[in-house]
C-alpha cells in the first residue's frame, strides 16, 4: 500500500524559515517523480515544487522560486521541502504527492497533509 | 499559466441521480487531464487521468471525457460514498494548475 506521510508543518514567523518531510512507504520511491501542493480557502489547490526521480531536476511556481527547495534522499525514502523567507501568503495545508516518471504526470498519491501557519 | 475553469461550484443531488461536471482550460492541453476527488479526514484520491483513462480502483460509474479545452467527469447512479467535492487539474505544462473545485452535497 502507497503512504505518504508529511512532518514538520507548524507556526512560524515571517521572515524565518521551516523544512517538511514526507516519508513514502509502499511503492519503489528511486522510480516517481514527487511534488509539493499546497491549499488554502481562498486560493485553492496550488502546485508548489516537483522533483525528476533522481533529484537533478526541480521545478517551483514562481511565487517561491528563490525561497523554497524541493529536495529528495532516495535512501530514505523520503522528500524534502526548505521553506526559508516565509510570508504569511505561504500559510497553507502541505501536501506531498507522488508523481509518475514523466514531466508531464498526474498526482496519482497524495498524502493527508501538514498544515503551516506563517504569522508574528 | 493555464487557468481551470470549473462548473458548477456547487451541486446537490440524490442516490441514484446522475451528474455532470465542466472543466473549461484556458488553452489547448490535449488530453493531459486529472480529476481528484477530495473527502474529509482522506488523502486526495486520483480518479481518472488522460482525460477519460479510470485510474486503478476508481468505480465504472465514473466516467471522464473531453479533449483541447473542454472536458467532463460524470458520475451515474450516485452512491452515497461519491458526495464529496472533485477537482479537475491540468498536467499539459507546467506550472500544473487545479479548478477551483465542485462540492457534491447529498439532495
Amino acid at each position: 500500500e502507497v503512504q505518504l506521510v508529511e512532518s514538520g508543518g507548524g507556526l512560524v514567523q515571517p521572515g524565518r524559515s521551516l523544512k517538511l518531510s514526507c516519508a513514502a512507504s509502499g511503492f519503489t520511491f528511486s522510480n516517481y517523480g514527487m511534488a509539493w501542493v499546497r491549499q488554502t480557502p481562498t486560493k485553492g489547490l496550488e502546485w508548489v515544487a516537483s522533483i525528476s526521480t533522481g533529484g537533478g531536476n526541480t521545478y517551483y511556481r514562481d511565487s517561491v522560486k528563490g525561497r523554497f527547495t524541493i529536495s529528495r534522499d532516495n535512501a530514505k525514502n523520503t522528500q524534502y521541502l526548505q521553506m526559508d523567507s516565509l510570508r504569511s501568503e505561504d500559510t497553507a495545508t502541505y501536501y506531498c504527492a507522488r508523481q509518475g516518471p514523466r514531466l508531464r504526470s498526474p498526482f496519482d498519491y497524495w498524502g493527508q497533509g501538514v498544515m503551516v501557519t506563517v504569522s508574528s | 499559466d493555464v487557468q481551470m475553469t470549473q462548473s458548477p461550484s456547487y451541486l446537490a443531488a440524490s442516490p441514484g441521480e446522475s451528474v455532470s461536471i465542466s472543466c473549461k482550460a484556458s488553452k489547448s492541453i490535449s488530453n493531459n487531464l486529472a480529476w481528484y476527488q477530495e473527502k474529509p479526514g482522506k488523502a486526495n484520491k486520483l480518479l481518472i487521468h488522460s482525460g477519460s483513462t479510470l485510474q486503478s480502483g476508481t468505480p465504472s460509474r465514473f466516467s471522464g471525457s473531453g479533449s483541447g479545452t473542454d472536458f467532463t467527469l460524470t458520475i451515474r447512479s450516485l452512491e452515497s460514498e461519491d458526495f464529496a467535492v472533485y477537482y479537475c487539474q491540468q498536467y499539459n505544462e507546467y506550472p500544473p494548475t487545479f479548478g477551483s473545485g465542485t462540492k457534491l452535497e447529498i439532495k
